[in-house]
């Protein structure tokens, strides 16, 4: 059974900049996989950040970038804001209708 | 804008049934693929199911394949989620999203609380 991974948390400071990646169990995370980066605080449901593994959705500040770093997935916050604090979920799609998410990084901004 | 009403979430008894609607505006749902999402309390998410817009295909979880079914009614611009033997480990709020750009998620709802207790 195909296992996507995510860090279970990271930390930054404000003005940073973290990577966080979403990574495969077996195998790399290639363009054809179509990653793509949700954001979720506690209590609300999902925002879509980023599809199509580089592309950001409607309203989405520049300060998010999405990319392939060597065998993985990678979401990238320049310029960290307090109200970046949130959970992150990547999700793959395997091909053939069948769509697996990571475990998703509790991402703190201290 | 896009709106997505999830309902038909509450508390039901180990091997009981439960039926979800989402009610979708804003979009062209008629030809829109889509998707439930689910998030137990306090984990991640976990796609449960998708349906192409003519529900000419549906593709199901290995977690709940066999005991969940999705379908729509594009006439009432309504998901559904037909949920059979419920186990414990089905407690989550569910989510609906249509079908994004590069088979991502759109927009979301904010989601119906099924909780599988007795």
């Amino acid at each position: 059974q195909t296992v996507v991974t995510q860090e279970a948390s990271f930390s930054v400071s404000p003005g940073g900049t973290v990577t966080l990646t979403c990574g495969l169990s077996s195998g790399s995370v290639s363009p054809s996989y179509q990653p793509s980066w949700y954001q979720q605080t506690p209590g609300q449901a999902p925002r879509t950040l980023i599809y199509s593994t580089n592309t950001r959705s409607s309203g989405v500040p520049d300060r998010f970038s999405g990319s392939i770093l060597g065998n993985k997935a990678a979401l990238t916050i320049t310029g960290a804001q307090a109200d970046d604090e949130s959970d992150y979920y990547c999700v793959l799609y395997m091909g053939t209708g069948i769509w697996v998410f990571g475990g998703g990084t509790k991402l703190t901004v201290l | 804008q896009v709106q997505l009403v999830e309902s038909g979430g509450g508390v039901v008894q180990p091997g009981g049934s439960l039926r979800l609607s989402c009610t979708a505006s804003g979009f062209t749902f008629t030809s829109s693929g889509m998707h439930w999402v689910r998030q137990a309390p306090g984990k991640g998410l976990e796609w449960v199911a998708f349906i192409r817009y003519d529900e000419s295909h549906k593709f199901y979880a290995d977690s709940v394949k066999g005991r969940i079914t999705i379908s729509r009614d594009n006439s009432k611009n309504t998901l559904y989620l037909q949920m059979n033997s419920l186990r414990p480990e089905d407690t989550a709020v569910y989510y609906c999203a249509p079908l994004g750009l590069g088979q991502s998620f759109d927009y979301w709802g904010q989601g119906t609380l099924v909780t599988v207790s007795s």
